[in-house]
């Protein structure tokens, strides 16, 4: 079984450009997250999909970001324009509620590494 | 106060020694607990979770919770170099919140 992939796998941007970041769950996960890592902080979250839906959008840093997941599959997030502070790395998880016990695994991605000059 | 404490390390134990990681966190409510495991350049992956008091096991990895103490721990018996990485403790329901994770360096 395929997990999650992240496109690209780097990416460096000007700062005023755009980018957009793309993250394929594992087949069948209704649920999709997407979290960064700037350099010396911890992972933080920024949202999450249930299926197309938005579920928790609280960790998005402002309106420059704008994530979607049209069909409930693939999903991408783009940001416009681009600033100094979004360089990091981007993960993707994705998550399928287990059964009777509701126990939830995320699994993630490779990340995708945005450098914004 | 960050909501996840971890000591960025590195740790650095021996091979065959055990490895003691240990995560403190400040939300009382948190229910479920998780460890990933980092190598460089690579994606986490869930090595464990645990859900409530007491101790889980499962092969070489032990994770520990107390949540009066509000601890959570990872044990790693026979430590390899492969087991050489970056640990992160994470804690929440779907939207998980990390600690800055630990490294660990085990030398042979």
């Amino acid at each position: 079984e395929a997990g999650v992939t992240q496109f690209p796998s780097h990416s460096v941007i000007e700062k005023g450009q755009t980018v957009t970041l793309r993250c394929d769950p594992i087949s069948g996960h209704d649920n999709l997250y997407w979290y960064r890592r700037v350099m010396g902080k911890e992972i933080k979250f920024l949202l999450h999909f249930v299926k197309e839906s938005k579920q928790d959008e609280s960790g998005m840093p402002n309106n420059r970001f704008l994530a979607e997941r049209t069909g409930g599959t693939y999903s991408t997030l783009k940001v416009q324009p681009a600033e100094l502070e979004d360089s990091g790395v981007y993960f993707c998880a994705s998550s399928q509620v287990g059964g009777r016990t509701g126990v939830e695994t995320q699994y993630f991605g490779p990340g995708t590494r945005l450098l914004v000059l | 106060q960050k909501e996840v404490e971890q000591n960025s390390g590195p740790l650095s134990v021996p091979e065959g020694a055990i490895a003691s990681l240990n995560c403190t966190y400040s939300d009382r409510v948190s229910q479920s607990f998780f460890w990933y495991r980092q190598y460089s350049g690579k994606s986490p992956e869930l090595i464990m979770s645990i859900y409530s008091n007491g101790d889980k096991e499962d092969g070489r990895f032990t994770a520990q919770l107390n949540k009066a103490s509000q601890y959570v721990s990872l044990l790693i018996r026979d430590s390899q170099p492969s087991d050489s990485a970056t640990y992160l403790c994470a804690l929440g329901f779907q939207k998980l919140v990390f600690g800055t994770g630990t490294r660990l360096l085990v030398s042979p």
